[in-house]
């Protein structure tokens, strides 16, 4: 079956305390992003990827690091987390920046104390 | 102002009903036009895209862009409980968006009551 798979669903953290949220993709796909949906706000992206090692940042980059060294994973690294970080983060994939459904992973609701 | 404009709700209606979900964008740019829906606790998934003005028909879904008003609507026939979810309008000015991305709306939720 073809996903986006994020891990963890459901984290409680603390400030400070370095995280990080894994998404892997099936379906070959060179694009990957991280968004973070918050209430009122709506979806922002955080960072992008048009290919393995290839990284750029998107709207709200602060606060957060990506790395693609295989081009199914895509991971989001929070290396001091702050309250302000508390959100609903999703990944997606798509075959090519500029072509294809933009696929979403089922999201990682993330909460720092 | 805001790329892109799509009321909240929250929208209550009943079973069967027409249901009209809108949004309002400010980029003449703008080309492509999708309609993602999203259940609760699930990720956003597509639903309808559109190129250009025009119509375009999916069952019971009808997706509806006026570009020189800048407007785009989802309508839904019939609609059913299993509709009830948050719908997203996102647009670009090309398929993928620049750096692939897309501008979302903040999505409408819907609830359709039995």
């Amino acid at each position: 079956e073809a996903q986006v798979t994020q891990n963890p669903r459901y984290l409680i953290t603390v400030t400070g305390k370095k995280l990080t949220v894994t998404c892997s993709q099936n379906m070959n796909h060179e694009y990957m992003s991280w968004y973070r949906q918050d209430p009122g706000l709506g979806l922002r992206q955080i960072y992008y990827s048009m290919n393995v090692e290839v990284t750029d940042k998107g709207d709200v980059p602060e606060g957060y690091k990506v790395s693609r060294k295989e081009k199914r994973n895509f991971p989001l690294i929070l290396e001091s987390p702050s309250p302000n970080q508390t959100s609903l983060y999703f990944c997606a994939s798509r075959i090519f920046a500029s072509v294809g459904e933009l696929f979403f992973g089922e999201g990682s609701r993330l909460t720092v104390l | 102002q805001k790329e892109v404009e799509q009321d909240p709700g929250p929208l209550s209606v009943p079973e069967g009903a027409i249901v009209s979900l809108n949004c309002t964008y400010s980029n003449s740019a703008f080309q492509y036009f999708m309609w993602y829906r999203q259940y609760s606790r699930k990720g956003p998934e597509l639903l309808m895209y559109t190129y250009s003005s025009g119509n375009k028909e999916d069952g019971r879904f009808t997706a509806q862009v006026d570009k020189s008003s800048k407007y785009i609507s989802l309508f839904i026939r019939d609609s059913q409980p299993s509709d009830s979810a948050t719908y997203l309008c996102a647009m670009s000015d090309y398929y993928g968006g620049s750096q692939g991305n897309l501008i979302f709306g903040k999505g409408t939720k819907l609830s359709v009551k039995p």
